[in-house]
């Protein structure tokens, strides 16, 4: 079974630093890589969408690398603003039974803090 | 329109009642998922729709009873169910089921859940 880890659990630094946040998983067999931002008791904001075929992709102030021979995504935030608070989850995607969709499995975020 | 809307937002019942939680999405999207989120963790998924045909269910209790009447809509029925119960239940909707590869999740804003 999929499980996929997030290092650091939280993250609390002041703004205007660069941030990397991590990601593993353990069956590289993957679709795709989703990362999400959530603020509290609020849904799922899509941040940037790695296909298993690519290494990394770019939006704005975020950076994505994919490795999936290592089980290893990275998200990269450039120049930390006040309002990138938020957790950060990263979910992977697998072929479900009958070739068709699954769902995401995600891991259990990372809580971070930008400091004005 | 890259929407995906969830009623009610809030919904608070009671052990005996019985009651729905409704989503809908227009980008033609044919494949729909229902997730739970706790507290503090991680969404988990419930349900996978594939072109309107269940095709996961992740031995989901049968208090829980998905239905979708067409293309555009997913609905979750519940009955008797538990306090523990209780959670953020998100749905969102992916283009392609059979082509996993290349397509993001999109996720509504939840509804909140409470059983006393």
């Amino acid at each position: 079974k999929q499980e996929v880890t997030q290092i650091p659990a939280a993250l609390s630094v002041p703004e205007g630093e660069n941030l990397v946040l991590n990601c593993s998983f353990t069956d590289s067999a993957i679709y795709n890589l989703q990362w999400f931002r959530q603020d509290p008791g609020k849904g799922l904001t899509s941040l940037l969408l790695i296909q298993s075929s690519q290494r990394e992709q770019t939006s704005g102030r975020l950076n994505a690398s994919l490795d999936k021979s290592s089980g290893r995504s990275t998200l990269y935030i450039a120049a930390s603003q006040p309002g990138d608070s938020a957790t950060y989850l990263c979910a992977v995607r697998q072929r479900g039974s009958g070739g068709g969709a699954d769902g995401l499995t995600f891991g259990k975020g990372t809580h971070l803090i930008i400091q004005p | 329109d890259t929407e995906v809307t969830q009623t009610p937002k809030h919904l608070v019942m009671g052990m005996t009642n019985k009651k729905s939680l409704k989503c809908e999405q227009h980008m033609g999207h044919r494949a729909m998922y229902w997730y739970k989120q706790k507290a503090k963790k991680p969404p988990e998924l419930m349900f996978v729709y594939s072109y309107e045909k269940l095709s996961i269910n992740e031995s989901v209790p049968s208090r829980f009873s998905p239905e979708c009447p067409n293309s555009s809509l997913l609905n979750l029925h519940l009955h008797a169910l538990q306090p523990e119960d209780s959670a953020l239940y998100l749905c969102a909707s992916s283009q392609d089921p059979f082509a996993s590869n290349r397509y993001e999740q999109f996720f509504g804003p939840g509804t909140r859940l409470t059983v006393l």
